[in-house]
């Protein structure tokens, strides 16, 4: 049930930009973003619900596209505080219990 | 403030112990979750609980033991069954909007070493 990201790693330059992936094999009923500072607890971006919807937050955004059950992150003119590792967490729309998996993490450098 | 704590920091065990790692939140929240991160990987679900006197196995729970009595409180037992306890352990809590968890909060986590 833990959700593929893609891709592990990438590096940049500041200013350019970045999409990581995320894709679950079951219907998902909304789609959680997460960025870790290494050695810290990982610290909250953004939420997605079933419905396709976009969100922002700065220069940092995200889409849902509930038929594919696919989640992406785009970072744009990506500044070095956002390096670091980004995980998606995914809650599956079947059943009752809410169990929040995630993928295991794409590590994003930023070079200045 | 409102917050999630997890205590210890850093936790040192000897093999065959059995040792408990705290977590407590002030949030209200319903929802807690125990995750567990090694070097390089990403959060792997060890146990949730969606209210209190209820929890549910996540994908890595062998050698593991919850309990949830209390709504703030959601401790987690390494126990001398699980073959590799040398990690990163992560707690968070969220609560529910409608059907939807709302977003996670994480403790600092605590890391345990098997010595």
């Amino acid at each position: 049930q833990q959700p593929v990201q893609s891709p592990q790693a990438v590096i940049l330059r500041e200013g350019e930009d970045a999409v990581i992936n995320c894709s679950s094999s079951k219907a998902l009923y909304s789609v959680h973003w997460y960025r870790q500072k290494h050695g810290e607890a990982p610290v909250f971006l953004m939420i997605l619900l079933k419905g396709g919807e976009q969100k922002g937050h700065e220069k940092i955004s995200a889409s849902f596209n509930e038929k594919k059950q696919q989640s992406s992150l785009y970072l744009t003119a990506s500044q070095l505080s956002y390096s670091g590792t980004y995980f998606c967490g995914i809650l599956l729309s079947s059943g009752s219990a809410r169990q929040l998996t995630f993928g295991s993490g794409t590590q994003l450098t930023v070079l200045p | 403030d409102g917050g999630i704590t997890q205590s210890p920091k850093y936790l040192f065990r000897k093999e065959g112990q059995n040792v408990t790692l705290s977590c407590e939140q002030n949030l209200n929240h319903d929802a807690m979750y125990w995750y567990r991160q090694d070097p390089g990987q990403g959060l792997r679900l060890i146990y949730y609980s969606q209210i209190v006197n209820d929890f549910q196995k996540g994908d890595i729970a062998e050698g593991y033991s919850v309990s949830r009595e209390k709504k703030e409180s959601f401790p987690l037992t390494v126990t001398s069954a699980q073959k590799n306890p040398t990690a990163f352990y992560l707690c968070a809590s969220s609560t529910m909007a409608g059907e939807a968890n709302t977003e996670a909060f994480f403790g600092q986590g605590t890391r345990l070493t098997v010595v």
